[in-house]
C-alpha cells in the first residue's frame, strides 16, 4: 500500500536560514509526488509535483523539493526562508491503485524573525 | 481568476440540523472531492465524483450525502450533524484523475455544531 511519512511534527528556523521539510514515501509503483501548504483558516494550496525527470523541483515561493528514489525521499526545501513561511505543510502521494492523494500527517514549519 | 469557492466560510448549525455546504469552481475540472480536516489532521477524503459518476470512500457515515448538479457546483450535505462532524470541510478540484495532476483546493467551510 502506498503512503507517505512525514518524520517532524513541526520544524522551528529562524528567518534567513535555509530550511527542509521532510518526506518519505513507499509506492509500488512509479511515484507521484506533491506538497501543499496551508496557512490558518485557509485551504490547501499546490507548491509543487514530482512525476518524472528532473530529481530537483521548483515550485511556487521559492520551495523546491528534491527526488531520491534511494532513499525514498521527497524533502521540501527553501534556500532562505521567511517568516511569512510559517504554516503546515503536508506531503502526498498518489494512489496506484485508486488515483486518489493519499497525504501525510503534515509538518508544521515555524519561522521565526 | 479561476478557482474553487466555497460558501459559507464559517457555518454554524445544531446538534440533528440539517447543513449543506456549497462549492463552485470556474476552472471546468471534471472532478470534484470533498474532504474533512479535523484540527490540523490530514485531509480525510469523504467522497468524489468524476464527471457525475459518484464515489463514495467505504467508512463515509451515511450521514454525509453529495450532489453534483452540473460541471461547476458540487455540495455536501449532512443530514444530522453530531458534534463529531465539526471540522474543516474542503472542497478540491483536478481538470482530470491522472495521476500527475494536483488538486486545487477551495478555502474550506469551518461547521460548528452546537
Amino acid at each position: 500500500a502506498q503512503s507517505v511519512a512525514q518524520p517532524e511534527d513541526q520544524v522551528n528556523v529562524a528567518e534567513g536560514n535555509p530550511l527542509t521539510v521532510k518526506c518519505t514515501y513507499s509506492v509500488s509503483g512509479n511515484p507521484y509526488l506533491f506538497w501543499y501548504v496551508q496557512y490558518p483558516n485557509r485551504g490547501l494550496q499546490f507548491l509543487l509535483k514530482y512525476i518524472t525527470g528532473d530529481n530537483l523541483v521548483k515550485g511556487s515561493y521559492g520551495f523546491e523539493a528534491e527526488f531520491n528514489k534511494s532513499q525514498t525521499s521527497f524533502h521540501l526545501k527553501k534556500p532562505s526562508a521567511l517568516v511569512s513561511d510559517s504554516a503546515l505543510y503536508f506531503c502526498a502521494v498518489r494512489d496506484d491503485n485508486t488515483d486518489k492523494l493519499i497525504f501525510g500527517t503534515g509538518t508544521r514549519l515555524q519561522v521565526f524573525p | 481568476d479561476a478557482m474553487v469557492i466555497q460558501n459559507p466560510r464559517y457555518q454554524v448549525t445544531q446538534f440533528g440540523k440539517p447543513v449543506t455546504l456549497s462549492c463552485s469552481q470556474t476552472l471546468n475540472h471534471n472532478v470534484m472531492y470533498w474532504y474533512q480536516q479535523k484540527s490540523s489532521q490530514a485531509p480525510k477524503l469523504l467522497f468524489h465524483y468524476y464527471d457525475k459518476d459518484f464515489n463514495n470512500e467505504a467508512d463515509t457515515p451515511d450521514n454525509f450525502q453529495s450532489r453534483r448538479p452540473n460541471t461547476s457546483f458540487c455540495f455536501l450535505d449532512i443530514r444530522s450533524p453530531g458534534l463529531g462532524d465539526a471540522a474543516m470541510y474542503l472542497c478540491a478540484t483536478s481538470r482530470d484523475g491522472r495521476r500527475g495532476n494536483e488538486q486545487f483546493f477551495g478555502p474550506g467551510t469551518r461547521l460548528t455544531v452546537l
